[in-house]
């Protein structure tokens, strides 16, 4: 089942703006992850946040979670070409045997 | 280090018919999961091997079954072929079992079969 949601399904925005994407889950959470997929190949994990955290950054990825409203938020700053992919969270509920409940993902594509 | 390999990367089968991935994890690694992504499911979990002993397992039917070796290579099999198996099946590795939580995971490029 789908707990995750990324919102919007789709991004696209020029090279060297800033990229928002968000993920709203359904139950109480351990944690929750970001990965990057480029077309038809493996995911990449990007960031993870504890439940417990507000904010945590990784080079131009800024990461905030929101365990009232349930969402997190994933902001790719200075977007460049190489940041073409899709983007999922993986969310770690309390309740799921610790199995990874996945979002659809956002496909975000970067103009030149 | 080496990352996690998956074989075949891609594979044509018809319905009916039967099929085996391989997964070996990156060195060290002990957990293995596999994942079934299609466009219009996403990212589905099917199983978690944990020094050869299944863990976890998703709500997939029977068909899909799997196994992991004493050097922690796994293999997923799929049995009776369906056209809905059609997907990039990911095998993912970590250091430890998920039941320890907060272990993020590592991709394999995948095996993308195709069931005519």
């Amino acid at each position: 089942s789908q707990q995750g949601e990324e919102d919007p399904q789709a991004l696209s925005i020029q090279e060297g703006e800033n990229a928002t994407m968000n993920c709203s889950y359904k139950t109480s959470i351990n944690n929750l992850q970001w990965y990057r997929q480029n077309s038809g190949r493996g995911l990449v994990h990007l960031i993870l946040i504890r439940s417990n955290e507000r904010e945590k950054h990784s080079g131009r990825l800024r990461v905030t979670l929101d365990t009232s409203k349930k969402s997190s938020s994933l902001l790719i700053t200075a977007s460049r070409a190489a940041d073409t992919a899709s983007y999922f969270c993986a969310t770690d509920a309390r309740d799921s045997n610790y199995q990874l409940i996945w979002g659809a993902g956002t496909k975000l594509i970067i103009k030149p | 280090k080496a990352g996690v390999t998956q074989t075949p990367r891609y594979l044509i089968k018809t319905r009916g018919q039967q099929v085996t991935l391989s997964c070996s994890p990156i060195s060290g690694h002990r957990s293995v999961s596999w994942y079934q992504q299609t466009p219009g499911q996403g990212l589905q979990f099917l199983f978690e091997y944990f020094s050869e002993t299944q863990r976890n397992k998703g709500n997939f039917p029977g068909r899909f079954s799997g196994r992991q070796f004493s050097n922690s290579r796994s293999e997923m099999n799929v049995s009776t072929l369906e056209l809905g198996d059609s997907a990039l099946y990911l095998c993912a590795s970590s250091p430890g079992a998920r039941s320890a939580t907060n272990e993020k995971l590592f991709f394999g490029s995948g095996t993308q079969l195709s069931v005519l």
